[in-house]
């Protein structure tokens, strides 16, 4: 079936260095790929999503692009901040026979930034 | 606007017991989702519902039950809680058209005894 693999965690960053977090993927079709952000004690957020291969999904100065030929949707940003302490969770969407989608996520990673 | 409510916040049953998490949304929303947050093992999907008055099972759905109520609640029980059951319980929703966009709850912290 399909599946989401993460880089494992836990990721520590001191503030202002460069974050990667991999994210690969198993799915038959053309999913939807998208990243969500669980900041503590709260469920999880859209942070960003790419509908298509090639689409780069960006949102508050994280960015990942659609990599089909290496099945792979990488958050990346330039300088993390300390807000920026959370769990990542990669994920795919697939509709289903009723038409409803479903979201398959990866395991998570946590993400402390260091001031 | 409170979005996608949860409640409890915390539940500590022992084993055997049964209960009803209950979550309730305000955005008209068709699609309501349950699922459950094990450290290392990300979300999987209990049961979703893509309409008021249908539901179906998830990756796992063993020893839950679900209803919907209505198009605004979406219930999850469980008859006869287990220690594999402890766990952090999130109820999402999706609008239309909006891709794999879900609105997700703050969850409910369940631990079985």
């Amino acid at each position: 079936g399909d599946s989401v693999t993460q880089m494992e965690g836990p990721v520590t960053l001191s503030e202002e260095a460069f974050l990667t977090i991999n994210c690969t993927y198993t799915a038959t079709g053309y999913p939807s790929l998208f990243w969500y952000v669980q900041y503590p004690g709260e469920g999880l957020q859209l942070l960003l999503k790419a509908t298509k291969a090639d689409d780069k999904g960006s949102n508050k100065g994280f960015e990942a692009t659609y990599r089909k030929e290496t099945t792979s949707f990488h958050l990346e940003k330039g300088s993390v901040q300390v807000s920026d302490s959370a769990v990542y969770f990669c994920a795919l969407s697939q509709i289903q026979a009723q038409g409803a989608q479903k979201l398959v996520f990866g395991q998570g990673t946590r993400l402390t930034i260091n001031p | 606007n409170a979005g996608v409510t949860q409640t409890p916040k915390f539940q500590v049953l022992k084993t055997g017991q049964s209960m009803t998490l209950q979550c309730a949304q305000d955005m008209n929303h068709n699609s309501m989702y349950w699922y459950r947050q094990d450290p290392g093992m990300g979300l999987r999907l209990i049961y979703y519902s893509a309409s008021e008055g249908t539901t179906d099972k998830g990756e796992v759905p063993n020893g839950y039950n679900v209803s919907r109520l209505n198009k605004r609640e979406f219930s999850l029980r469980l008859e006869s809680a287990a220690p594999s059951q402890t766990s952090v319980y999130f109820c999402a929703t999706k609008p239309p058209g909006q891709g794999g966009k879900l609105f997700f709850g703050s969850g409910t912290q369940l631990s079985v005894l």
